[in-house]
């Protein structure tokens, strides 16, 4: 059972542009929502992370959103740099396990056109 | 950087082998993580070591064990291995929130 769905699959997008990948969640004891980035070849990489206590949290071009109500959470990369071309994924863990396993989403393809 | 080290970084075996991945943990990180990534199931967890105990246990193959080390290194060894277990496999270890990825070790079974 999929508990992390995420949306689009891929995303093709301008420089300068704004990316925005979706993700929406079953488990309401999900407490800790990151994101990863990855390189072809490459492990994922922590991006930034949220708790649902806050609705948005800010790092550079990156921000994440989140609707806890919805059961959603969103990454907008503003000004996209072909450089920012990479595969995307969301992922959540349970509350109360502070050192417990990630569930990721599907993942998205992000491809920034120059 | 992440600081996790995975070796080795390309495998290549037969079906029926066993083959042994090694992860080393960023200094300090008492977790240990496995995941499996493939291109239908996605990034998948397997299991995972607290300063060397199980501590929880995901969609893993009977094929497939893990131990971690008193020195806090793993090992994941694969098994009876099938066409199916091509993948690339990834450690992750954490010590509060974050979960930082090692650069993985891709699997070949021919």
């Amino acid at each position: 059972q999929q508990q992390v769905k995420q949306s689009p699959q891929s995303l093709i997008v301008q420089k300068g542009g704004i990316s925005i990948i979706n993700c929406a969640y079953e488990n309401t004891a999900f407490d800790y929502f990151p994101w990863y980035q990855q390189f072809p070849g490459k492990g994922p990489a922590l991006l930034i992370a949220i708790r649902p206590d806050v609705s948005e949290k800010k790092e550079g071009r990156f921000t994440i959103s989140f609707n806890k109500s919805a059961k959603q959470f969103s990454l907008h990369i503003m000004d996209s740099q072909p450089g920012d071309s990479a595969t995307y994924f969301c992922a959540a863990r349970v509350s109360g396990t502070s050192y417990g396993k990630l569930t990721f989403g599907q993942g998205t393809i992000l491809t920034v056109h120059p | 950087d992440s600081g996790v080290t995975q070796t080795p970084k390309h495998l290549i075996t037969a079906t029926g082998q066993r083959v042994t991945l090694r992860c080393s943990p960023r200094s300090g990180d008492l977790s240990v993580y496995w995941y499996q990534q493939s291109l239908d199931q996605g990034l998948q967890f397997l299991i995972q070591y607290y300063n060397g105990e199980e501590r929880a246990k995901g969609n893993i193959l009977e094929r497939f064990s893990a131990q971690q080390f008193p020195d806090l290194h793993s090992e994941l060894n694969l098994s009876s291995l099938e066409l199916g277990d091509s993948a690339l496999y990834f450690c992750a270890s954490s010590g509060a929130n974050e979960q930082f990825f090692g650069p993985g070790t891709r699997l070949t079974v021919l």
